[in-house]
């Protein structure tokens, strides 16, 4: 079946320094690719999609480009902030798949000033 | 703006209570969730539902059970609480551009 894997964290890094988190998904057909933040006591949040092979999803500063060759959509982001510390999910839906979405297990990223 | 909204923040139970856990959207989305949250653990899926009395059962849906009487409304039930249930419970909706909308969540504590 569909399956997303991500990274293990927890990933701490400084302030202004550069963020890959990676993801690579196994699933037939043409998933949408998504990441997803959880900010402390919050629930998720959508962070950034993309639906089709070369899309490059952005917002806030990160970007991921569905790369379908190396079944792949790593997160990025050039210059990290405090409050960027965050847990971050990589997910895909599949239209075979009645809407659920396939979760990754999250990412923890602690960002220090 | 779009809102998910989880009954409680925080929930403490006894072992054998019967627990509801409810969740409310007001986007008219079809499919919603229901997911619990452990570390290390990620997240897993309990149960969703496309439609109004329309249910499957996730990942894990032992020890569970849900309710779907109107769009906007999906309801969790554990019948029987036990400890190894406490955790986070996440709500969610989904749009039809396939976009997650989440609650805030719910911690049960089971004693």
């Amino acid at each position: 079946g569909d399956s997303v894997t991500q990274m293990e964290g927890p990933v701490t890094l400084s302030e202004e320094a550069c963020l890959t988190i990676n993801c690579t998904y196994t699933a037939t057909g043409y998933p949408s690719l998504f990441w997803y933040v959880q900010y402390p006591g919050e629930g998720l949040q959508l962070l950034l999609k993309a639906t089709k092979a070369d899309d490059k999803g952005s917002n806030k500063g990160f970007e991921a480009t569905y790369r379908k060759e190396t079944t792949s959509f790593h997160l990025e982001k050039g210059s990290v902030q405090v409050s960027d510390s965050a847990v971050y999910f990589c997910a895909l839906i599949n239209a075979g798949n009645n809407r659920k979405l396939i979760w990754g297990l999250g990412t923890s990223l602690a960002v220090n000033p | 703006d779009v809102k998910v909204t989880q009954s409680s923040r925080y929930l403490v139970k006894r072992t054998g209570e019967k627990v509801f856990l409810e969740c409310v959207q007001d986007m008219d989305h079809e499919n919603m969730f229901w997911y619990r949250q452990d570390p290390g653990l990620g997240l897993r899926l309990i149960y969703f539902s496309y439609d109004v009395k329309m249910k499957e059962k996730g990942d894990i849906p032992e020890g569970y059970s849900v309710s779907r009487e109107k769009k906007e409304r999906f309801s969790l039930i554990l019948e029987s609480a036990s400890t190894n249930q406490t955790s986070m419970y996440l709500c969610a909706s989904l749009s039809t551009g396939e976009k997650l909308f989440f609650g805030s969540g719910t911690q049960l504590s089971v004693l």
